[in-house]
């Protein structure tokens, strides 16, 4: 596609539900990135793949958040017994480039992002 | 990771030049300078970056100070549409993991007036 693509852009869900968040990065795009973004804040860094490999994952805020990336495109962002704090944008962003090419402008390209809230 | 200081937000009338600034006094020699924008309801978007040299493109133009301390989003004719939160963030490309890895912070938030 054109851009980096997330579904479901909308998601409602009950304190202790699971939940699961898509997103198709940008064709070709070797990194893959995912942010979360609450209200009124910036949003803040979650996970890394390269390609299939998730190379860093020390933004996930606890062990009921994990992610997958199993054939190097699509991934997906699962949370476990949601909670309200879980409240927020998750955001999906792809570059081209493996991150160890240097300077350049390596732009980041996001998504829409897709919007949870849990009741 | 440096930080960065920005206003909470900023003012300004249609087609007037908007001044956007950014502190970054602990800025190493290896971190670029970057701006994202975050439209309503949107993801954020790259604006422009830099290292030392001020810089153009089609959107905006980015100054920068001789000391690299801080530097300057110019959107020369502001319209409705650039109303948006800016984020200036500092990227180190010497570590291949924390390339993707961008702080936020809390960026400013412009307002355009019609």
């Amino acid at each position: 596609g054109a851009g980096v693509s997330q579904s479901p852009r909308y998601k409602v869900a009950k304190r202790g539900q699971d939940v699961a968040l898509r997103c198709d990065p940008i064709s070709g795009h070797v990194s893959l990135f995912w942010y979360q973004q609450a209200l009124g804040q910036g949003p803040e860094f979650l996970t890394y793949f390269q390609n299939e490999a998730q190379l860093d994952k020390s933004g996930l805020p606890s062990d009921r958040f994990f992610a997958e990336r199993p054939e190097g495109s699509v991934s997906t962002l699962k949370i476990q017994r949601t909670q309200q704090e879980d409240s927020a944008v998750y955001l999906c962003a792809s570059t081209p480039t493996r991150t160890a090419v240097r300077g350049a402008g390596n732009t980041i390209y996001f998504g829409e992002g897709s919007w949870l809230t849990v009741v | 990771d440096a930080k960065t200081t920005q206003p909470n937000s900023m003012e300004s009338n249609e087609e007037e030049p908007v001044h956007l600034p950014c502190n970054h006094s602990t800025i190493s020699g290896t971190d670029y300078i970057h701006w994202y924008r975050q439209l309503p309801s949107q993801g954020p978007e790259y604006v422009i970056h830099g290292l030392t040299s001020n810089v153009n493109n089609r959107m905006a133009s980015l100054a920068i100070a001789e000391d690299r301390k801080s530097s300057t989003l110019i959107l020369h004719r502001a319209t409705l549409r650039d109303a948006a939160v800016y984020y200036c963030i500092l990227r180190d490309v010497r570590r291949g993991s924390t390339l993707g890895r961008l702080y936020f912070g809390r960026g400013t938030q412009l307002t355009v007036w019609p």
